[in-house]
């Protein structure tokens, strides 16, 4: 069974603080993606990396930034939290042509 | 980059009727298109997909249809029952399935 952990279920935040999102995969897949859902606007793609170190950025990439070091981990960074990225984000990942497995999500809340 | 527009936005269906989910797309280059479920305070699952080389394609009580002339697919669902309640969303790849984008989804009740 593929496993995406991401390491905080729920975390409150003050507005300006510098989060960090961690997510791993014990799959070996090579791609990885940050995916923030919001309710009647979907799930809309941050950033996603193809490779160790590589990262592109997706649909809504502003306020956000990303680190792969290890392929096994894709971390989603905020420099300076906004209340307006309070929401759920969802890490996933899968190989180049198959099925996207998804964590279980982080709920973040920006006071 | 791709555009994937889901509709109805909420539907509501007495058990045992159908329930259907419409989707289109813009990238005409798109070719594959899977539809997630997801169950309250769960994550999203793959259900079923479909590449554009094909029509139609069935999963017992699930089926999915594509239209690439009119850039749109569809999700159906016979025989509802309770626990077919969820969130389903569409999504749409081209760039060899590298990166999805999705629906706005579909919250749908199942009524006993």
């Amino acid at each position: 069974d593929v496993k995406v952990t991401q390491s905080s279920r729920y975390l409150v935040k003050r507005t300006g603080e510098k989060v960090f999102l961690e997510c791993v995969q014990d799959m070996d897949h090579e791609n990885m993606f940050w995916y923030r859902q919001d309710p009647g606007l979907g799930l809309r793609l941050i950033y996603f990396s193809y490779d160790v170190k590589m990262k592109e950025k997706g649909d809504i990439p502003e306020g956000y930034s990303v680190s792969r070091e290890k392929k096994e981990r894709f971390s989603l960074i905020l420099e300076s939290a906004s209340t307006n990225q309070t929401s759920m984000y969802l890490c996933a990942s899968k190989v180049q042509t198959g099925e996207l497995f998804f964590g279980e999500g982080s709920r973040l809340t920006v006071l | 980059g791709e555009n994937v527009e889901q509709h109805p936005s909420t539907l509501s269906v007495q058990e045992g009727d159908s329930a259907v989910i419409k989707c289109t797309y813009s990238d005409s280059a798109s070719n594959y298109f899977p539809w997630y479920k997801q169950e309250l305070g769960k994550r999203p699952q793959l259900i079923i997909d479909i590449r554009s080389n094909v029509g139609e394609k069935k999963d017992q009580r699930i089926a999915v249809t594509l239209n690439k002339t009119a850039k749109h697919f569809s999700l159906h669902i016979t025989e509802t029952q309770p626990e077919d309640s969820a969130v389903y969303f569409c999504a749409a790849s081209s760039r060899n399935d590298y990166k999805l984008s999705f629906g706005a989804g579909t919250t749908v009740t199942v009524r006993a």
